[in-house]
């Protein structure tokens, strides 16, 4: 059972600040997916990425596969960013359908 | 707006009784997983549906079971209501290249917020 582990858990900055949010799991997997979740449950997808360096607008997303390892950055932070950002592996090569693993998500508070 | 949607966006029911939740996936997009999000955690993953079938389970009873149409569109069933079954139930559709690989962008309706008394 892969374990998805973010952080921080709560996050507060000021506008314009760089933000980062870390993302480690336990096993190999075949993707990563950062995703971002609205007040009221939305869920919006963000990135998908089983190596190196995504970047889309403002956010980059990179992972490194031999460290299990995943972040998600957030440059020239606004208010609208505030959201709860989660992380989320999966593991199925093929045939089978483990659907998505899910970290407990980064809340994330930009003051204006 | 993801073009999934889900209904009813909000439901009250009582321990004892079943309930029907139901999600319209994008047209074209062949897998469908439901996830359940209690409140503070993290979505966790009940099953995945491909072209109508049962793909892939994750830790839930019996009692939860679903359907696929081959209208995109998908049901997941709960019997026997618990307390513990509050939560915001989520859908999430992706095209579903087989072999699946849980490497493609999934797309999530806004949920259905379900309360058990």
């Amino acid at each position: 059972k892969n374990e998805v582990e973010q952080s921080p858990q709560n996050l507060t900055a000021q506008e314009g600040e760089f933000i980062t949010i870390n993302c480690s799991y336990s096993v190999g997997i075949s993707a990563l997916h950062w995703l971002q979740q609205h007040p009221g449950g939305g869920i919006v997808s963000l990135f998908m990425l089983s190596s190196g360096k995504k970047k889309h607008g403002r956010l980059i997303a990179t992972i490194n596969i031999q460290e299990k390892h995943s972040s998600l950055h957030i440059t020239a932070s606004h208010p609208r960013d505030s959201a709860v950002y989660i992380c989320a592996v999966s593991v199925g090569a093929g045939g089978g359908a483990d659907g998505l693993t899910f970290g407990k998500g980064t809340h994330l508070i930009i003051q204006p | 707006e993801t073009g999934v949607t889900q209904s009813p966006t909000h439901l009250i029911k009582t321990r004892g009784q079943q309930v029907t939740l139901r999600c319209s996936s994008q047209s074209g997009h062949n897998t469908v997983s439901w996830y359940q999000q209690a409140l503070g955690q993290g979505p966790q993953f009940i099953f995945q549906y491909y072209r109508e079938e049962e793909n892939g389970r994750g830790n839930f009873p019996p009692r939860f079971s679903g359907l696929q149409f081959p209208n995109y569109s998908s049901e997941l069933n709960v019997n026997a209501l618990e307390l513990d079954d509050s939560a915001l139930y989520l859908c999430a559709s992706s095209l579903g290249f087989f072999p699946l690989s849980g490497g493609e962008t999934q797309y999530f309706g806004p949920g259905t917020r379900l309360l058990v008394l």
